[in-house]
């Protein structure tokens, strides 16, 4: 079974909207780590968010918002006001413990156009 | 400012010649990295684990003999691409835990793409 699910390949949504890009994990761990990069043209995977699972409150990053319902095993993302610079690909990540050794389970990623 | 550096960003090489990238922690010790191969609009395919002090942990059907690492220092880990044909063309991404950020966070150094011609 898939670690990490990222049903949607490609998402649209106007400049100043707002946008939920979906991610399911599956884990018989209690102990996880949810994670969301964003990877630009440019390749580089820039870290955006982190909820963990004993985190009772959803992360949030400006304009970013990890909406986590743990019994449905979710952690969407939610960008708030988009702007052009926010189109790029999103993977959805997670880490089963916290050693550092652990691997890292990656989602086949979102990519999101932003329309003026 | 980043977290981990990646050099080069871009490398182009003649097939049957090596070419070396490294990744570095910037003010952290990490005593495990990662090297990732992505293919265009894939995901990233993790390729090994790179303990330091010890032999990298290599992902089954990555061949260990051309994927060279090296994690020779807490700091540096190398990543030698042995004989290169155009087929080992792709981008390459390291990452690091940061120990002490939020769930030990992985940050990935800016990538290298490759072109073996």
């Amino acid at each position: 079974a898939q670690k990490i699910t990222q049903t949607q390949p490609g998402m649209f949504v106007q400049e100043k909207e707002a946008v939920t890009l979906d991610c399911t994990y599956d884990t018989s761990d209690q102990s996880y780590g949810l994670f969301w990069y964003k990877q630009p043209s440019s390749g580089e995977m820039i870290f955006l968010i982190y909820q963990g699972s004993y985190d009772e409150q959803n992360a949030t990053e400006g304009r970013y918002s990890l909406n986590f319902q743990k019994a449905r095993k979710s952690a969407n993302l939610v960008i708030s006001a988009s702007q052009l610079g926010d189109s790029a690909m999103y993977f959805c990540a997670m880490r089963e413990g916290s050693y550092p050794g652990n691997q890292f389970y990656f989602g086949t990623g979102t990519s999101l156009t932003v329309i003026p | 400012g980043a977290v981990v550096s990646q050099h080069p960003s871009w490398v182009i090489c003649k097939s049957g010649t090596s070419v070396k990238i490294e990744c570095r922690s910037l003010d952290f010790q990490a005593t495990t990295m990662f090297w990732y191969r992505q293919f265009p609009k894939q995901s990233l395919m993790l390729m090994a684990t790179s303990n330091e002090g010890s032999k990298a942990t290599y992902e089954q059907g990555v061949e260990k003999d051309k994927f060279l690492i090296n994690h020779a220092s807490l700091t540096l880990s190398t990543l030698t691409v042995t004989s290169a044909h155009p087929e080992d063309s792709s981008f390459y991404i390291c990452s690091a835990s940061k120990p002490k950020s939020s769930g030990n966070t992985i940050y990935f150094g800016e990538g290298s793409w490759l072109t073996v011609v």
